[in-house]
C-alpha cells in the first residue's frame, strides 16, 4: 500500500511551547489529509480535514487556534499544537487520501507535555 | 457517512478463522466498506476494501451481502500477531469525512 510518513514519532515538550507534527505522503499526492487524536484504549477522534491550498475544516469542539493545520503541498500537511499544556498530551495520527477511495495512515506521534 | 456497529471485543485461538461483522444499515449507494487494523501506538493499517459481494487479498476476505447493510471481515488461521483492534469504516472518501467507530478488539490466545 501507499506510504504515509509522520514525524516525529515521539516528542516531549515543555508546557507553553509549540510543537509541529509533519505528515507526508511519500509515493502519492494527497489532496485531502485528516488529523486524529487518540486517547488510550479509545478510538480515533477526527480533529480536522485538511485540503491542499485551502483552510482546514475543524470538527466541533476542536480549537482551530490551538491546533494549526497547514496543507501547503500535495504531499505535506502539518499540525502545530500551540502553547501546549499537559492535557494536550495524546497520540496524534494523520491520514492521507489516495484517489477517492483509499486512505493511508501515518505511524502516529506520541506527544507528552510536561 | 453511514454509522457502523461492531462487537467491542472478540477472543480466538491461534489457527482459528475469525469473522468480525460490521453493521451499517444506512449505507449509501456511493459508499465503500474499508477495514483497518491497529496495533497499540501505531497508526491504522489498511486491510481490505470492497463495494459488494466478496473481496479477497493475501491477508483477509471481505464478505458483503447483496443489501450491503453489513459486512464481514474474515481472517483465516489467526496468529498471536493478529491481536489488534479492527475498524470498519463506511463512506465515499472523496466526499465524506473519515470517521472511526469503536472498533473490535481481537485477542488471540496461544
Amino acid at each position: 500500500g501507499a506510504v504515509v510518513s509522520q514525524h516525529p514519532s515521539r516528542v516531549i515538550c515543555k508546557s507553553g511551547t509549540s510543537v509541529k507534527i509533519e505528515c507526508r505522503s511519500l509515493d502519492f499526492q494527497a489532496t485531502t489529509m485528516f488529523w486524529y487524536r487518540q486517547f488510550p484504549k479509545k478510538s480515533l477522534m477526527l480533529m480536522a480535514t485538511s485540503n491542499e491550498g485551502s483552510k482546514a475544516t475543524y470538527e466541533q469542539g476542536v480549537e482551530k487556534d490551538k491546533f494549526l493545520i497547514n496543507h501547503a503541498s500535495l504531499t505535506l500537511s502539518t499540525l502545530t499544537v500551540t502553547s501546549a499544556h499537559p492535557e494536550d498530551s495524546s497520540f496524534y495520527i494523520c491520514s492521507a487520501l489516495q484517489g477517492t477511495t483509499e486512505a493511508f495512515f501515518g505511524q502516529g506521534t506520541r506527544l507528552t507535555v510536561v | 457517512l453511514a454509522k457502523t456497529t461492531q462487537p467491542i471485543s472478540m477472543d480466538s485461538y491461534e489457527g482459528q478463522e475469525v469473522n468480525i461483522t460490521c453493521s451499517h444499515n444506512n449505507i449509501a449507494t456511493n459508499d465503500y466498506i474499508t477495514w483497518y487494523q491497529q496495533f497499540p501506538s501505531q497508526g491504522p493499517r489498511f486491510i481490505i476494501q470492497g463495494y459488494k459481494t466478496k473481496v479477497t487479498n493475501e491477508v483477509a476476505s471481505l464478505f458483503i451481502p447483496a443489501d450491503r447493510k453489513s459486512s464481514t471481515l474474515s481472517l483465516p488461521r489467526v496468529s498471536l500477531s493478529d491481536t489488534a483492534v479492527y475498524y470498519c469504516l463506511v463512506g465515499a472518501l472523496h466526499t465524506d469525512k473519515l470517521i472511526f467507530g469503536t472498533g473490535t478488539r481481537l485477542q488471540v490466545f496461544p
